[in-house]
């Protein structure tokens, strides 16, 4: 396993679409994290998921926002009618308990 | 709501040389972990060094050290012998405290290191 993988890397969407986000974490890791980072500014929480147990949201995370992750595996975060303020970069972590989260490369939207 | 300080949004070192990036948080937590995060430009956020708040000494992972006052919130990276890989920007990000152990980041400071 050579790490947190996320799916596409970079995406471009027009305003009013839909636009769906994959993470697959490292295998053995039951935390999973969803992180949204802006531009100069450090990531912001968004969700987390132990196993497949969604068990916090972040106020950030509106309605038009959702993640599921399957069977405690790959977690997918689904952006419906997309805005332009939600051009960001999102982050997706794993972790094993306590031991530190280990991030992926993100996916950079841009929404037109 | 934890809060996150780092009050250098910039810093630079010479190659070879020490520098010590600063963080303050606020929690109401006793036990809870804090951790730096390196993000290379266009590049992963990558974990630096973790340390358990619980823990008196300070952590120690090769060329990267930290300084934690727990009872002044201050949680300061130390980087010795600074290498031209070492430029990113440096995210001090204490976890909440309680079982999510979700992380709160501050804005960040950009390091430079000059050859």
């Amino acid at each position: 396993d050579t790490g947190v993988s996320q799916d596409p890397r970079h995406k471009i969407t027009k305003r009013g679409q839909n636009v769906t986000f994959r993470c697959d974490p490292i295998s053995e890791h039951n935390r999973l994290y969803w992180y949204r980072q802006t531009l100069g500014q450090g990531p912001e929480f968004l969700t987390y998921f132990q196993n497949e147990a969604q068990l916090e949201k972040s106020r950030l995370l509106s309605d038009r926002f959702s993640a599921e992750r399957p069977k405690g595996s790959f977690s997918t975060l689904e952006i419906q009618r997309t805005e332009q303020g939600d051009s960001a970069m999102y982050l997706c972590a794993s972790s094993l308990e306590d031991r530190g989260q280990i991030f992926g490369p993100g996916t950079r939207l841009t929404v037109l | 709501a934890q809060t996150v300080t780092q009050s250098q949004p910039e810093m630079s070192v010479q190659e070879a040389e020490t520098v010590t990036l600063s963080c303050t948080y606020d929690t109401s937590e006793s036990d809870y972990y804090l951790f730096w995060y390196k993000q290379p430009p266009s590049r992963q956020m990558i974990l630096v060094i973790r340390q358990e708040a619980y823990k008196q000494q300070n952590a120690t992972e090769n060329r990267f050290s930290v300084n934690f006052q727990k009872a002044a919130k201050s949680f300061s990276l130390k980087i010795s012998d600074s290498q031209l890989g070492d430029a990113a920007m440096y995210f001090c990000a204490p976890h909440s405290g309680g079982s999510n152990y979700k992380l709160t980041f501050g804005k960040g400071t950009l390091l430079t290191v000059n050859p």
